[in-house]
């Protein structure tokens, strides 16, 4: 049972445009909402992170968006570059066992096109 | 790479043979963790480790097992390796439980032919 759903799987964008990846989660319990961005083969990293008492945050060019009622949130890349080429995996965790437990999206795989 | 090394970075194997894979941190953070990557699942949990010698297991733990001996390393074993195990491994460390950013390793990538 997949607790965390992404889309789209790929995403082309234009140079300038807007990159948007939506996720939706089903338990309630998550506290922490991050999203990472995976260069080929590197490791994933932390791009911004979102908790659930706030409905947006904005950090430069990327967006999060958050409605706690709907149970979905969303990543919008503004004025898209080449360099944002790259597999965006979103993730919900919560406190469960006295560890971290992180839900990942399966990934959206952006090219942005020059 | 936030201080972290994973050793091997690729390897190729045989079924049925055993596998280990280190990670090594010099942040001095108390959680690691293993994860495995596949196409169309994200990245999905094996094993954690919140303390030298504490351990549990995650959410596709079967067919592995771990050790941690030193703050600092944290291995992952393949008791007899399956094909079903090829995929890319990674590791990741975090300060505190919950709340917290993981820190990702480079990744192994695994091939078990």
């Amino acid at each position: 049972q997949q607790q965390v759903k992404q889309s789209p799987q790929s995403l082309i964008v234009q140079k300038g445009g807007i990159s948007i990846i939506n996720c939706a989660y089903e338990n309630t319990a998550f506290d922490y909402f991050p999203w990472y961005q995976q260069f080929p083969g590197k490791g994933p990293a932390l791009l911004i992170a979102i908790r659930p008492d706030v409905s947006e945050k904005k950090e430069g060019r990327f967006t999060i968006s958050f409605n706690k009622s709907a149970k979905q949130f969303s990543l919008h890349i503004m004025d898209s570059q080449p360099g944002d080429s790259a597999t965006y995996f979103c993730a919900a965790s919560l406190l469960t066992g006295g560890y971290q437990k992180v839900t990942f999206g399966i990934g959206t795989k952006l090219q942005v096109i020059p | 790479d936030a201080g972290i090394t994973q050793s091997p970075r690729h390897k190729v194997t045989e079924t049925g043979t055993p596998v280990t894979l280190r990670c090594h941190q010099t942040e001095n953070h108390r959680y690691m963790y293993w994860y495995r990557q596949d196409p169309g699942h994200g990245l999905r949990l094996i094993h954690y480790s919140y303390g030298v010698k504490d351990t549990d297991k995650g959410e596709v733990s079967d067919g592995y097992s771990v050790s941690r001996s030193k703050t600092e390393d944290f291995l992952l074993t393949l008791e007899s390796a399956t094909s079903s195990q090829t995929s890319v491994y990674f590791c990741a460390i975090s300060e505190r439980p919950q709340g917290e950013t993981q820190y990702f390793g480079p990744g192994t990538r695994l091939l078990v032919l």
